[in-house]
Parts: C-alpha cells; structure tokens; sequence
C-alpha cells in the first residue's frame, strides 16, 4: 500500500491552463504539505494543512489554491499556468507533534511548455 | 528568513570509505534535525533524525548535532555504490513542524 500517493506523476500542459494535483495519504497523519522542488534540487514549502485547517501558507502566488477536503487529502489547484511553474511538486504528510519527520509522496514533474 | 546551507558537491568517495556530509543552520531556535537521500528522478525518503547534541548511529549512518556550533553532519561508513544520491539536511523550529531544507549534497560512491 503506498503511503502517499500523487497523482498524476506526469503533467505537460500549455501556458494559461488550469490544472489540478491530488495527494492522499493513508497513514493517519493530521498534517500535510505541499513542498516546490525546482531545478536545482531546492526543496521549498509552499503549504501546509492541520487536520483541514491551512496553517503554513508561504510566499506563494494567489495562482496556487490548496483544498483539504479532509485530514488524509490535500490537493493543489494551479490557475494560468506560466513557464516557471515548472518543476516537481511534492506532497508529503507528518504527526504535527510526532518526531518521525515527513513522507513525501512520489512527486508531480510539471512542464509548461 | 530560516538559511540551512549544505555543500553542493559533487562529494565522490570509493567504495568503502567513509562520506562525510555537513550541514549548517541559522536559526538556533532550531529543535530538530533531519537527513533525507534522494534518488535521481525519486522522492526524498528519511534516514536519520536528530534531537539533541552528540553522536546518533543507525547501522552504517551516524548522525552529528553540534547546536551550540550549529551544525549538523552525516557520516555514512563503508560506502557502497547504492549510496550514491543527494543527501537533503533539514530542520525544523518544533518537532513535525515546517521543515527547511538544504540545497543538498550530491554524493557519488566509486566501485
């Protein structure tokens, strides 16, 4: 059983789409992330969600819209898309008060073209 | 503005030898501390975690906290060829909260 899972892992689409990221984790986390990973390896987090409640939102443009529908989902919605949305998008989930660090998921490669 | 800064590399030992990574962090409000691998094209996967000062080892790793200094390294003994990856420090102000990450440290294990 995967513990989070992405989907889809591959996504090319033209500037100025719309387009959605879907994350799920089954390993009863209360907490999940979404982390931009770009070109040179850089790991940044974009957002964060506590048992459905945004808690971290950082410099991100208003383009990027996380949902949580519930405590195991957290998805990334992008509107018109540009060229430097280009990258992995990975989700990951912890225990907000746990010491076992993060999953991630296996990642989203994104390519506006 | 949370810096953890980490040697780019590439760090290329042989097979055998010990690799050494380094990390180090500007926040000394920092609580825990991490050591993710991440395979080329692949998701980073946690292999080590840290809490306080001194020495932590988990079979060929051992994970180093120096907070008074700062740092915070991996030390991988007997390197195979599988170990070749990049290694992500990461550190967090409260434990399970918003990790920062380093830029990573691409290591290469030579037959």
């Amino acid at each position: 059983d995967t513990a989070v899972s992405q989907t889809p892992k591959y996504l090319v689409t033209q500037m100025g789409n719309d387009k959605s990221i879907k994350c799920e984790q089954n390993l009863g986390h209360d907490t999940m992330y979404w982390y931009k990973q770009d070109s040179k390896k850089f790991l940044k987090i974009m957002f964060s969600y506590n048992n459905k409640e945004l808690i971290i939102n950082e410099t991100v443009p208003n383009r990027f819209s996380p949902k949580s529908p519930d405590k195991a989902h957290l998805n990334l919605h992008i509107n018109s898309l540009e060229l430097g949305d280009s990258a992995v998008y990975f989700c990951a989930s912890s225990q907000l008060r746990g010491n076992y660090g993060y999953t991630f998921g296996s990642g989203t490669r994104l390519t506006v073209v | 503005q949370k810096e953890v800064e980490q040697n780019s590399g590439p760090l290329s030992v042989p097979e055998g030898a010990i690799a050494s990574l380094n990390c180090t962090y500007s926040d000394r409000g920092s609580q825990s501390f991490f050591w993710y691998r991440q395979y080329s094209g692949k998701s980073p996967e946690l292999i080590m975690s840290i809490y306080s000062n001194g020495d932590k080892e988990d079979g060929r790793f051992t994970a180093q906290l120096n907070k008074a200094s700062q740092y915070v390294s991996l030390l991988i003994r007997d390197s195979q060829p599988s170990d070749s990856a990049t290694y992500l420090c990461a550190v967090s102000l409260f434990t399970g909260n918003q990790f920062y990450f380093g830029t990573g440290t691409s290591l290469t294990v030579i037959p």
